[in-house]
């Protein structure tokens, strides 16, 4: 049983195209992120969905939104891609109150624009 | 000055080896810390939480320095299977928050 699950595994696209990816967990968490890592492989986070609220959104470009119909899913839509949006975009989740706050991470979206 | 430091290696170590990493976190407020492993291509994978009485797991023990800031991971009779990056991770805020990535050890081991 898979417990963080990503669609697509690879995403390949034009410049000015809108893609979506998908993310559930069935480990019932109730939050869950998206983090992006870049070529250098630095990772860093882009959102956090908390029972349906955002709770953080980092200084990303506004193309990027997160969309999530319940607290098993949350969706990633890109508007107008930029050659700079290239990268592994990794969902995760996490239970919001301790004692453990660990994260557990999707498998990842390669994510190339040309 | 940057959040989480970690010496990016490679770390190259002869099978059966002791290696130790360290890590030093800028926000003295931060209150969860983690090591996860990466291998290549694949998604983050937690290896372990450190407490600051220090924990053990099998050839795994991570310890942590709040008065210095810093964590560490030591890794005893390292098998080839360990070859990965390891990432060290902080947690700062409450569990909403997301987690503040180091850029990451990467270790070799060789046979």
């Amino acid at each position: 049983d898979t417990a963080v699950s990503q669609t697509p595994k690879y995403l390949v696209t034009q410049m000015g195209n809108d893609k979506s990816i998908k993310c559930e967990q069935n480990l019932g968490h109730d939050t869950m992120y998206w983090y992006k890592q870049d070529s250098k492989k630095f990772l860093k986070i882009m959102f956090s969905y908390n029972n349906k609220e955002l709770i953080i959104n980092e200084t990303v470009p506004n193309r990027f939104s997160p969309k999530s119909p319940d607290k098993a899913h949350l969706n990633l839509h890109i508007n107008s891609l930029e050659l700079g949006d290239s990268a592994v975009y990794f969902c995760a989740s996490s239970h919001v109150r301790g004692p453990s706050y660990e994260q557990y991470f999707g498998p990842g979206t390669r994510l190339t624009v040309t | 000055r940057k959040e989480v430091e970690q010496d990016p290696g490679p770390f190259n170590v002869p099978e059966g080896a002791t290696v130790a990493f360290n890590c030093t976190y800028s926000n003295s407020a931060s209150q969860s810390f983690f090591w996860y492993r990466q291998d290549c291509r694949k998604e983050p994978k937690l290896l372990m939480s450190v407490y600051s009485s220090g924990n053990e797991d099998g050839r795994f023990t991570a310890q942590l320095n709040r008065a210095s800031q810093y964590i560490s991971l030591l890794i005893r009779d390292s098998k080839l299977s360990d070859s990965a990056t390891y990432l060290c991770v902080v947690l700062s805020g409450g569990g909403a928050d997301g987690l503040t990535f180091g850029k990451g050890t990467h270790l070799i081991i060789q046979p």
